[in-house]
């Protein structure tokens, strides 16, 4: 168990549809990331926050968006959402700048 | 441009015999290289990683050796285990944009007892 926790475990949606997955990070972590995990694409970075504030950001569709919340929360918000979007959304987290990232188990999406 | 390119995309090896997994990358200004475990139903979890500084990193069964003159590195799984029966992701982390890691596609091992 790596400390990181995502709910729900599970999404079954329809196309154009709105959803938001939502991670807490493990104790003390103050960065937060979110992957994408499709089997044609692989894992793919799409956001990092840092304490509340974006850090970085990858191949995130505009549809897409996140946030984290003061308690240190992180919600990922999907919107419009097409038959592509269904994939496996992870979350990490990490200490700032620590090399390791802890990996949540995963929220599957599926889009109909 | 930012890319890691793994192979094999799968592999089956005897139990006790040794996997090898190879990674190479595009970008020198990588500077931190893990690889990850993955299981079904899991998320990644971190496996070893080794600095480009390096140029072997042992942890019991597990060796990545890094060659940083051909952008290549790899890991090697000793006395393969059907445990160790897992998709396996190289990966690689820049100074730049953040933290974030750029994965390689990954290895389905399959290890035979």
């Amino acid at each position: 168990d790596s400390g990181v926790t995502q709910t729900p475990k599970h999404l079954i949606t329809a196309t154009g549809q709105r959803v938001t997955l939502r991670c807490s990070p493990r104790s003390g972590d103050l960065s937060v990331y979110w992957y994408q995990q499709s089997l044609d694409q692989g894992l793919q970075f799409l956001i990092q926050y840092y304490n509340g504030e974006e850090r970085a950001k990858g191949n995130i569709l505009e549809r897409f968006s996140a946030q984290q919340f003061p308690d240190l929360h992180s919600e990922l918000n999907l919107s419009s959402l097409e038959l592509g979007d269904s994939a496996l959304y992870f979350c990490a987290s990490s200490v700032e700048f620590a090399d390791t990232q802890y990996f949540g188990p995963g929220t599957r999406l599926t889009v109909l | 441009q930012q890319q890691v390119k793994q192979s094999p995309q799968s592999l089956i090896v005897q139990k006790g015999g040794i996997s090898i997994i190879n990674c190479a990358y595009e970008n020198t200004a990588f500077d931190y290289f893990p690889w990850y475990q993955q299981f079904p139903g899991k998320g990644p979890a971190l496996l070893i990683a080794i600095r480009p500084d390096v140029s072997e990193k042992k942890e019991g069964r597990f060796t990545i050796s890094f060659n940083k003159s051909a952008k290549q590195f790899s890991l090697h799984i000793m006395d393969s285990q059907p445990g160790d029966s897992a998709t396996y992701f190289c990966a690689a982390r820049g100074p730049n944009a953040g933290n974030m890691l750029t994965f390689g596609g990954g290895t389905r091992l399959m290890v035979k007892p």
